[in-house]
């Protein structure tokens, strides 16, 4: 099957702790995003790849990090410096990130918890 | 910039009734519009899109029609189901492959 996977479904972490979340796609997509959504809100983008090896940042970059060193793969990091991660995280892929026209399809999410 | 604006939920419907959850948009240019919606605890599954004025986008009985001249892209459903209860997003994405934008979602509840 086709799909986007990300891992954990739920993830718990300490103050202080750095955590990263998994993000792959058999899709053979070339672009790749990251979205945060809080309760009752929309979802923003926090980051986002057209290509490996190349990345942005999107609205809400800060205390984050990623890396694109294969097609397949984005994971995400959720650094000490993010002052409020406790939130959803759901990654997308999409053929080609720069056609307006270009669907982008998502994973189930991560719920991340800060304890 | 480009924004998008929903209508506020929760919306609570009684099944077979008529949907409308309206949403306009101010984006440059021609962006592509979408609905996604999203089932409690899951990730956005794509609903329908369209992506030239006049177009029309549908899937499962939902539609929605983009309308240039009002910047708007409401969804539709003649008759929903207990089943369609979730969260609708609508988002438009400008052209040159710019981001999605997404609103703050409509919740539906549709009871039996």
């Amino acid at each position: 099957d086709g799909g986007i996977t990300q891992s954990p479904k739920y993830l718990f972490r300490k103050e202080g702790q750095n955590v990263t979340l998994s993000c792959e796609q058999n899709l053979n997509h070339d672009a790749m995003y990251w979205y945060r959504q809080d309760p009752g809100q929309g979802l923003r983008l926090i980051y986002y790849s057209q290509i490996v090896n190349d990345f942005q940042k999107g609205d809400i970059a800060e205390g984050y990090s990623v890396s694109r060193e294969k097609k397949e793969s984005f994971p995400l990091t959720v650094t000490s410096a993010q002052k409020n991660p406790t939130a959803f995280y759901l990654c997308a892929s999409s053929k080609q990130g720069k056609v307006s026209t270009d669907t982008q399809y998502f994973g189930p999410g991560t719920r991340l918890t800060v304890l | 910039g480009n924004s998008v604006t929903q209508m506020e939920g929760p919306v609570t419907l009684s099944e077979e009734a008529f949907l409308t959850i309206n949403c306009t948009y101010t984006a440059t240019g021609y962006p592509s519009l979408f609905w996604y919606v999203q089932y409690p605890g899951e990730g956005l599954q794509l609903l329908l899109k369209a992506t030239k004025a006049d177009d029309k986008g549908s899937n499962k009985g939902f539609e929605a029609t983009y309308r240039k001249e009002t910047t708007s892209f409401h969804l539709e459903k003649g008759s929903v189901q207990v089943s369609d209860s979730a969260v609708y997003f609508c988002a438009p994405r400008g052209n040159q492959g710019g981001k999605l934008i997404f609103g703050q979602g409509t919740e539906l509840s549709v009871k039996p």
